[in-house]
């Protein structure tokens, strides 16, 4: 099982409505998790952080997580075109070595 | 002002050569980490320095060596270059036991070795 698993994409989102990320990891333990966007051909960039079980939120995004379930995933709302990127999900498994295990990441496509 | 800096930002070289890399951070992290992403967009951890100490080594070819003259320091040599080297290396910084190991980016280091 992949430590960090996240579907490919490309998601397709129309202008205006929710785009919904998922992403679930396998290491019970985990305690920090990340979602970066990145767009094609620059670096990631952290958009949200969640360390605790429910939503938290940060302008037109959200962040849920279920660590009973092992699942992170954001929400972000009114999507833009500004949106299309690749999303990340990444998780610090609370090891000693501050590993952050990345997943593949999810294409999304806002459609205008 | 620039957080996280790499340079350079384009390298272009024959397999064999060796070549090195450059970061720099000005957020008064502790820790500095290696990244390479392959062309199918696979973030992976290479290294990571702690206050010059290096704490994460992964399964990566001796022919890579890390090195922090100072925390806010970290380069990346590379020795023989390969034709599987071609990716792009990010070096990233964060403060361990801060915000939760929140990691910035810098904007990459495009290798492409021909």
């Amino acid at each position: 099982q992949k430590e960090v698993e996240q579907n490919s994409g490309p998601l397709s989102v129309p202008e205006g409505a929710i785009a919904s990320l998922n992403c679930t990891y396998s290491d019970r333990g985990s305690q920090s998790f990340f979602w970066y966007r990145q767009y094609s051909g620059k670096s990631p960039e952290l958009i949200m952080s969640i360390y605790s079980n429910g939503d938290k939120e940060d302008g037109r995004f959200t962040a849920q997580l279920n660590k009973a379930s092992q699942y992170v995933s954001l929400l972000i709302r009114d999507s833009q075109p500004s949106d299309s990127a690749t999303y990340l999900c990444a998780v610090d498994r609370g090891n000693r070595d501050d590993k952050i295990i990345f997943g593949k990441g999810t294409r999304l496509h806002i459609l205008p | 002002d620039t957080a996280v800096s790499q340079t350079p930002k384009y390298l272009v070289t024959q397999m064999g050569n060796d070549k090195s890399i450059k970061c720099e951070q000005n957020l008064g992290h502790d820790t500095m980490y290696w990244y390479k992403q392959d062309s199918k967009k696979f973030l992976k951890i290479m290294f990571s320095y702690n206050n010059k100490e290096l704490i994460i080594n992964e399964t990566v070819p001796n022919r890579f060596s890390p090195k922090s003259p100072d925390k806010a320091h970290l380069n990346l040599h590379i020795n023989s270059l390969e034709l599987g080297d071609s990716a792009v290396y990010f070096c990233a910084s964060s403060q361990v036991g801060g915000s939760y190991n929140e990691q910035f980016f810098g904007p990459g280091t495009r290798l492409t070795v021909l």
